[in-house]
């Protein structure tokens, strides 16, 4: 079965400093990837999207950026974090784009101070 | 711009009732439908998914899907405590959008 994993799941950080998710996905190949954030009471808003290895679409610019580096990773950055960058990440991965059932990772809480 | 409405309660129902969830979406070029269930502090959790006029149903969940009307619901039959959530609609076609989510409590 597929599973997938993203740390860490909480995360504080200054203003200014530069931030690495990570996200994994087992037991499948070529997945779409995507990073989403949930800032509190807005709902999800789409940050990228990758459907394969070195292939990534930006839906919103912002300080923000995503790489595939592998098949099955996929990692969100960025070189100095604001403070409107605080929300919760969320990684998912579908198995086509054509119907796009998302599955998600368990999330990690970012706050910036 | 591309939206998916929803109420965003709180919906209050009593336990063993029938919970009646609606949304409302903007594309008409969307061809998939899901409903995500999403407890407080936690991930969306894949409850439903749906591509084709009518309903689907799937243990005490049924979706519901009007095309011509622009509107999905999700019905939660025989509700429990357990499903006290935040439940999050998404359509789309390729890339999804999400509402902001209804807020379900059910009191025993």
């Amino acid at each position: 079965s597929q599973t997938i994993h993203q740390w860490p799941a909480t995360l504080v950080q200054p203003v200014g400093s530069p931030l690495s998710l990570e996200c994994t996905v087992e037991g499948t190949s070529n997945p779409n990837l995507y990073w989403y954030r949930q800032a509190a009471g807005r709902g999800l808003q789409l940050l990228f999207y990758s459907v394969g290895i070195g292939q990534i679409s930006s839906e919103v610019p912002q300080n923000l950026s995503a790489s595939r580096p592998q098949d099955r990773q996929f990692i969100l950055s960025s070189k100095k974090l604001l403070l409107s960058d605080s929300g919760f990440y969320l990684c998912a991965w579908s198995p086509n784009r054509e119907r796009n059932i998302q599955y998600f990772g368990a999330g990690t809480r970012l706050s910036v101070l | 711009q591309k939206e998916v409405e929803q109420n965003s309660g709180p919906l209050s129902v009593p336990e063993g009732a029938i919970a009646s969830l609606n949304c409302t979406y903007s594309d008409r070029g969307s061809q998939s439908f899901f409903w995500y269930r999403q407890y407080s502090g936690k991930s969306p959790e894949l409850i439903m998914f749906i591509y084709s006029n009518g309903d689907k149903e799937d243990g005490r969940f049924t979706a519901q899907l009007n095309k011509a009307s622009q509107y999905v619901s999700l019905l939660i039959r025989d509700s429990q405590p357990s499903d006290s959530a935040t439940y999050l609609c998404a359509a789309g076609q390729g890339n999804l959008i999400f509402g902001k989510g209804t807020k379900l409590s059910v009191k025993p």
